[in-house]
């Protein structure tokens, strides 16, 4: 089956400093991934769609300069959170659609700033 | 109105029990229909995926669409501990690798033993 790969599983940064997160599709080429985030008790919330070869397409609200995606192959997907602050502080998950059906997900990361 | 209704529970049911998780959603657009299931600080996991309206089942899990009321239940037969865990909900419009998935909020189920 279609295997996404997330890292890091954890991270704590200092406030100010950036954090890179990794996805990467395993066993299969993913042309699009998407990229989440998930406070506490609440559902996924898109944050961008990451195109290979191409500028991410980021949902309403989101700042581009804040979480800079970069989708350089068919199977690597990286979202730097820059100039991270407390409130960046979340469940970061990514996913890629596989062949077949159904959207894989990464194993998340929780960042946390301190 | 949020495009994709969950309840979000907490949810509990002794073992064995059958248990029936539900969203309900608005945009008729949706025709593609899956249930997660996401563990304590871990990405979610597909458990089922259905296309239109009907009926799906794979083991204990039994997948519904209703595309008439904007429909669509879970239903897991037999419960375990083992499947304590947030479900969520997830629909889409097509099928492509673009496409955007929405998500309910998830039902946090607890099978007790």
């Amino acid at each position: 089956g279609a295997v996404v790969s997330q890292h890091p599983s954890w991270v704590i940064c200092k406030s100010g400093t950036s954090v890179k997160i990794e996805c990467r599709s395993l066993d299969f080429q993913a042309t699009t991934m998407f990229w989440y985030r998930q406070f506490p008790k609440q559902s996924l919330m898109l944050m961008a769609t990451s195109n290979e070869g191409s500028k991410a397409t980021y949902e309403q609200g989101v700042e581009k300069d804040k979480f800079l995606i970069n989708h350089a192959s068919l199977t690597l997907s990286t979202l730097t959170v820059t100039s991270a602050h407390p409130e960046d502080s979340s469940f970061y998950i990514c996913s890629a659609r596989g062949e077949g059906y159904g959207y894989t997900f990464g194993s998340g990361t929780r960042l946390t700033v301190v | 109105q949020k495009e994709v209704e969950q309840d979000p529970g907490p949810l509990s049911v002794p073992e064995g029990a059958i248990v029936s998780l539900n969203c309900t959603y608005s945009n008729s657009a949706f025709q593609y229909f899956m249930w997660y299931r996401q563990y304590s600080r871990k990405g979610p996991e597909l458990l089922m995926y259905t296309y239109s309206s009907g009926n799906k089942e794979d083991g204990r899990f039994t997948a519904q669409v209703d595309k008439s009321s904007k429909y669509i239940s879970l239903f897991i037969r037999d419960s375990q501990p083992s499947d304590s865990a947030t479900y969520l909900c997830a629909m889409s419009a097509g099928s492509g690798g673009y496409q955007k998935v929405t998500f309910g909020t998830g039902t946090k189920l607890q099978v007790i033993p």
